[in-house]
């Protein structure tokens, strides 16, 4: 089945302690995004990747970094987490030219 | 101004209803455009592509203004199945991996 996995689904954290949530496509997808969603704010991209070892900043960078290192996964890491950054995470991928993405199922990111 | 603005409602109608829903967008060098549907807690999924000749998909109807910047969305014959976030969605243009930007969104609830 044709999907994007993201893991965990559910987190609780402390601030300051680095954590990952994983992110990986079984379709091949170049281009991989991040976003976080917050309640009066929509959906807003953090960092996107193109193509392997290719990524660039969206519109919330700040405390969050990303690698691309093979095609199918994009991790997406906060070295210092803090209360703000409490939100809902989705990892999304799509091909060149592709009329729209596929998105992950969330991660629920509770920093406290 | 916000790149993509929607009516974030909330819109209740009754079972059978029609419904439409607009969107704005600022960035006329827009290329594509899209309607995403996402239920409570749960990831976006695409609706359809608006087309600017508009297109029909069942029960739901897209039309895109280029010269006003606006889109719509139709549905007719609600159900409550239709109850959802419905997210107007546009791609930028110049490049094929054009990055999406998401409108909050707008609420509908069908109800018996």
């Amino acid at each position: 089945e044709a999907q994007v996995t993201q893991n965990p689904r559910y987190l609780i954290t402390v601030t300051g302690k680095k954590l990952t949530v994983t992110c990986s496509q079984n379709m091949n997808h170049e281009y991989m995004s991040w976003y976080r969603q917050d309640p009066g704010l929509g959906l807003r991209q953090i960092y996107y990747s193109m193509n392997v070892e290719v990524t660039d900043k969206g519109d919330v960078p700040e405390g969050y970094k990303v690698s691309r290192k093979e095609k199918r996964n994009f991790p997406l890491i906060l070295e210092s987490p803090s209360p703000n950054q409490t939100s809902l995470y989705f990892c999304a991928s799509s091909h060149p030219g592709g009329t729209g993405y596929t998105f992950g199922s969330g991660t629920r990111l509770t920093v406290v | 101004r916000k790149e993509v603005e929607q009516d974030p409602g909330p819109f209740n109608v009754p079972e059978g209803a029609t419904v439409a829903f607009n969107c704005t967008y600022s960035n006329s060098a827009s290329q594509s455009f899209f309607w995403y549907r996402q239920d409570c807690r749960k990831e976006p999924k695409l609706l359809m592509s608006v087309y600017s000749s508009g297109n029909e998909d069942g029960r739901f109807t897209a039309q895109l203004n280029r010269a006003s910047q606006y889109i719509s969305l139709l549905i007719r014959d609600s159900k409550l199945s239709d109850s959802a976030t419905y997210l107007c969605v546009v791609k930028a243009g110049g490049t094929s991996y054009g990055k999406l930007t998401f409108g909050q969104g707008t609420i509908l609830t069908v109800h018996p």
